[in-house]
């Protein structure tokens, strides 16, 4: 029972370039988030999607975009890396929005030089 | 629009000593509240929720949470740490009526427990 996965767990890149986030959950979940987790900020929401096709923004949009074009697979993309964008990055899904929790992945730590 | 506050953000502790960790939230409707925890180097865990009923809540590993709705607080409470309990407490809130689901966490606290 794979949950929530995140691929790469790690990478570097340098300012400007381009990259996505791939999050893959196999719990048939509708909502799906992306976290970015700062020291001293706790988790701030960056888009999320509450089913396949759709998309929205969070808290911290801005520099990053989304897709769900598959109910499963929920990707982060970053057009032009900043290094502000150094983070860890978190996805997680649920399967129904009210009541149950939250189920995170492990976690992509990013470095932007 | 909602926000939750977390009053420590960093806790150092002698094992067996007792722990409260403070979280406040602003919104004016019917609210879920969660508390989460991270350990050093993994993803974060749920370790208790409140949706309705009785406001004191049990969670994983001996933690309590009790919801006080006239103070909009739901602070995290646990009679006895231990070493192990050393890591990232978060706490969240999520808004039924905003229909997407998603949590607004707190800005964490540390929590060090010394051997």
């Amino acid at each position: 029972n794979a949950g929530v996965t995140q691929t790469p767990k790690f990478r570097v890149l340098k300012t400007g370039q381009s990259m996505t986030l791939l999050c893959a959950q196999d719990m048939n979940h509708e909502y799906m988030y992306w976290y970015r987790q700062d020291p001293g900020m706790g988790l701030r929401l960056i888009h999320y999607s509450v089913g396949e096709g759709t998309t929205a923004k969070g808290e911290v949009p801005d520099g990053y975009n989304v897709s769900r074009l598959k109910k499963q697979n929920f990707l982060l993309g970053l057009e032009s890396a900043a290094p502000s964008q150094t983070s860890v990055y978190f996805c997680a899904s649920r399967l129904d929005r009210d009541r149950e929790k939250l189920f995170f992945g492990s976690g992509t730590q990013l470095s932007v030089l | 629009a909602q926000s939750v506050s977390q009053h420590n953000h960093h806790v150092i502790l002698s094992e067996a000593a007792s722990l409260e960790l403070g979280c406040n939230y602003s919104y004016g409707g019917t609210v879920n509240l969660f508390w989460y925890v991270q350990y050093p180097g993994q993803h974060l865990q749920l370790l208790l929720k409140y949706f309705s009923g009785d406001p004191l809540v049990k969670g994983i590993k001996g933690f309590e949470a009790e919801f006080i709705k006239s103070k909009f607080s739901f602070n995290l409470r646990k009679p006895s740490v231990q070493w192990s309990d050393t890591a990232e407490y978060f706490c969240a809130v999520n808004a039924p009526s905003s229909n997407t689901g998603k949590l607004i966490f707190g800005q964490g606290t540390t929590l060090q427990v010394k051997p």
